[in-house]
């Protein structure tokens, strides 16, 4: 079946560090590849999305560029602040599945001042 | 875009007892989803909550233990049946306003259940 693989947190880092979290997938189609965010006592939100091969998406900083090569949607940037610090998950959805998300297991990032 | 408001916001209750949980929408949207957060987890798939027919439920979930309704295009619920503390979890309503590749997806707050 579908599946999302991210690395595994917590990841801590200083401020103005640079970030990387690696997430690959399974699919049997081709699916829109997305970043969400969970603040600290916030709902999930939209932080970026892909919807097909090279495509890049970026906000707030944050880029990460659809592999089909690699099937990867590794999420990057470059100068992290304290308030990026978050529970970032890799999701896919397949639009022939009726869009339903299939998110990876979570990475918290912590960034200290 | 969406806004979404769930209900309740959290609750704790006595395990063997029934929590119904509100998805309201500010706009019709085609597809409603329940999804489930366990304690430092990630987010798993509940089931597909159809306009007008039963919902459609992921392996592992069933309809006696997570009955769900959707009488319309803006409103769902989504019940917890006799629960056991296994079941504390948060529970999440998430909307696509419509089909196709480039959608996203809006989620609710959330419904934090803790049982006891």
């Amino acid at each position: 079946g579908d599946s999302v693989t991210q690395m595994e947190g917590p990841v801590t880092l200083s401020e103005e560090a640079f970030l990387t979290i690696n997430c690959t997938y399974t699919a049997t189609g081709y699916p829109s590849l997305f970043w969400y965010v969970q603040y600290p006592g916030e709902g999930l939100q939209l932080l970026l999305k892909a919807t097909k091969a090279d495509d890049k998406g970026s906000n707030k900083g944050f880029e990460a560029t659809y592999r089909k090569e690699t099937t990867s949607f590794h999420l990057e940037k470059g100068s992290v602040q304290v308030s990026d610090s978050a529970v970032y998950f890799c999701a896919l959805s397949l639009g022939a599945a009726g869009n339903k998300l299939t998110f990876g297991g979570g990475t918290r990032v912590l960034v200290k001042p | 875009s969406a806004v979404i408001s769930q209900k309740p916001s959290r609750d704790i209750c006595q395990r063997g007892t029934s929590l119904t949980i509100q998805c309201q929408v500010d706009s019709q949207v085609t597809m409603m989803f329940w999804y489930r957060q366990q304690p430092g987890q990630s987010l798993t798939l509940i089931a597909t909550a159809n306009q007008g027919s039963e919902a459609t439920y992921e392996s592992g979930f069933v309809i006696d233990k997570f009955p769900i309704s959707r009488p319309n295009l803006t409103f769902s619920t989504l019940t917890v049946s006799n629960m056991s503390p296994e079941d504390s979890s948060i529970y999440l309503c998430s909307v696509v306003p419509s089909r196709g590749m480039n959608t996203e997806a809006f989620f609710g707050q959330g419904t934090r259940l803790t049982v006891v």
